[in-house]
């Protein structure tokens, strides 16, 4: 069974351009979550989607967005970047909608700005 | 709002040896689950183990167990017979019973395993 896959590994942007990362949940798995990890603030939840429908959202600004397929993959956004927005972000996926049994993580885009 | 802590923010062990590492958590709610993740330099965070807070028993899975203290709101994690692939950043992590399908975690330990 493939795992949580999520595209690219690595990425550089430059200061006001935006990104989108991509996240396909091991098959079956229908809620997915995206944390953002940095040396400085640890690891954050940025939100959670289940059958299309964003149900959690953290603590950040509008210029992060995300949605999911019919399928259950699942994008993130980040719109006019930011020299702090360089982070690792982790996808992750769980079976059941509440989670309550853990996450499979991918292992993350490395954003870069400069 | 719930807050996680790891206040050992690097640990070594010898291989072979047990290592103890620890994780209190804040919280009024008394449903909720635990969990310890590793994440090695590959960058993917992989579970360890797993803990109901309405499960008195300690969780176990082969050489990881925890110490579940509900009381003290204490979570550590205790690795028998530390093996090299062991070394890796350790989280402790919560998640509500019914208050949103998110995770807090803590800080990390780095865990260091001398051969």
């Amino acid at each position: 069974k493939a795992g949580v896959t999520q595209t690219p590994r690595y990425l550089i942007k430059t200061r006001g351009q935006q990104v989108t990362l991509s996240c396909s949940p091991i098959s079956g798995h229908r809620s997915v979550s995206w944390y953002q990890q940095t040396p400085g603030q640890g690891l954050q939840f940025l939100f959670e989607y289940f059958s299309e429908t964003q149900r959690n959202k953290g603590n950040f600004p509008g210029r992060f967005s995300g949605r999911q397929f019919s399928n259950s993959r699942s994008e993130m956004n980040v719109s006019t970047l930011e020299l702090g927005d360089s982070a690792l972000y982790l996808c992750a996926s769980s079976f059941g909608g509440s989670g309550n049994y853990g996450y499979t993580f991918g292992s993350g885009t490395r954003l870069t700005v400069v | 709002a719930q807050t996680v802590t790891q206040s050992q923010p690097e640990m070594s062990v010898q291989e072979a040896e047990t290592v103890t590492l620890s994780c209190t958590y804040d919280t009024s709610e008394s449903d909720y689950y635990l969990f310890w993740y590793k994440q090695p330099p590959s960058r993917q965070m992989i579970l360890v183990i797993r803990q109901e807070a309405y499960k008195q028993q300690n969780a176990t899975e082969n050489r990881f167990s925890v110490n579940f203290q509900k009381a003290a709101k204490s979570f550590s994690l205790k690795i028998s017979d530390s093996q090299l692939g062991d070394a890796a950043m350790y989280f402790c992590a919560y998640k509500s019973g019914n208050a949103g399908n998110m995770l807090t975690f803590g800080g990390g330990t780095r865990l260091m395993v001398k051969p």
